[in-house]
């Protein structure tokens, strides 16, 4: 199975920051990853697929970046909104795995 | 719009078959495979977020699973009714978990189902 790497694990973020997550794939995935916004008692939110494409109505300070091996989420100016948890998955074979989190916190 | 409703118990014994339905509007279990999958996916502390297995149509009925469950798990289509449902047999605590269904597109998970929090207990 392929391994996901998310860091840091948390990050502390005032409002108007610009906030980075890492994710590392443990083989090259190519550009098959995606990521995700999960809020307290919701289920993931995707934000981003195919590392960079930005899903329909997703706000435009969220970008996505990477391939191979090597990927990063951006919130480019953080929203009051925008804490939550976030999650990379891989989608290059099966199964498909997600990383640990990045927790956004105030 | 497109919605995924799950039902079915939240409280499972030992050794017993764990059973969700996962009810689709706005589309169809039947879709293509080429454009939607239909997954099941869980999440726990211990666990985090794991992927438990798929099916799509494709001229033919497909199913793909993780291979640590592969020999208790079956997510079969109901396409009279419009929906999908997952199986998970012989249930310890450790499949105690916040079960999703969702749907995927290029592999990535655009819509999700509200959660089923299942707990294995006697």
């Amino acid at each position: 199975d392929i391994q996901m790497t998310q860091s840091p694990s948390s990050v502390s973020a005032s409002v108007g920051d610009r906030v980075t997550i890492t994710c590392r794939a443990s083989q090259d995935i190519t550009t098959w990853l995606a990521w995700y916004q999960q809020k307290p008692g919701k289920a993931p939110k995707l934000l981003i697929y195919g590392a960079s494409n930005l899903q329909s109505g997703v706000p435009s300070r969220f970008s996505g970046s990477g391939s191979g091996t090597d990927f990063t989420l951006t919130i480019s100016r953080l929203q009051p909104e925008d804490f939550a948890t976030y999650y990379c998955q891989h989608a290059h074979n099966f199964p498909l795995t997600f990383g640990g989190g990045t927790k956004v916190e105030i | 719009q497109v919605q995924l409703q799950q039902s079915g118990p939240r409280l499972v014994k030992p050794s017993q078959t764990l059973s969700l339905t996962c009810a689709i509007s706005g589309d169809s279990v039947s879709t293509d495979g080429n454009f939607a999958t239909w997954n099941w996916i869980r999440q726990s502390p211990s666990r985090g977020l794991e992927w438990l297995g798929r099916t799509y149509y494709m001229s033919k009925w497909f199913n793909d699973y993780a291979v640590s469950l592969k020999s208790r798990i079956t997510i079969s289509p109901d396409t009279a009714k419009n929906q999908f449902s997952l199986q998970l047999n012989s249930v310890s605590p450790e499949d105690t978990a916040l079960y999703y269904c969702a749907r995927a597109q290029n592999r990535a998970f655009d819509l999700w189902g509200q959660g089923t929090v299942v707990t294995v207990s006697s």
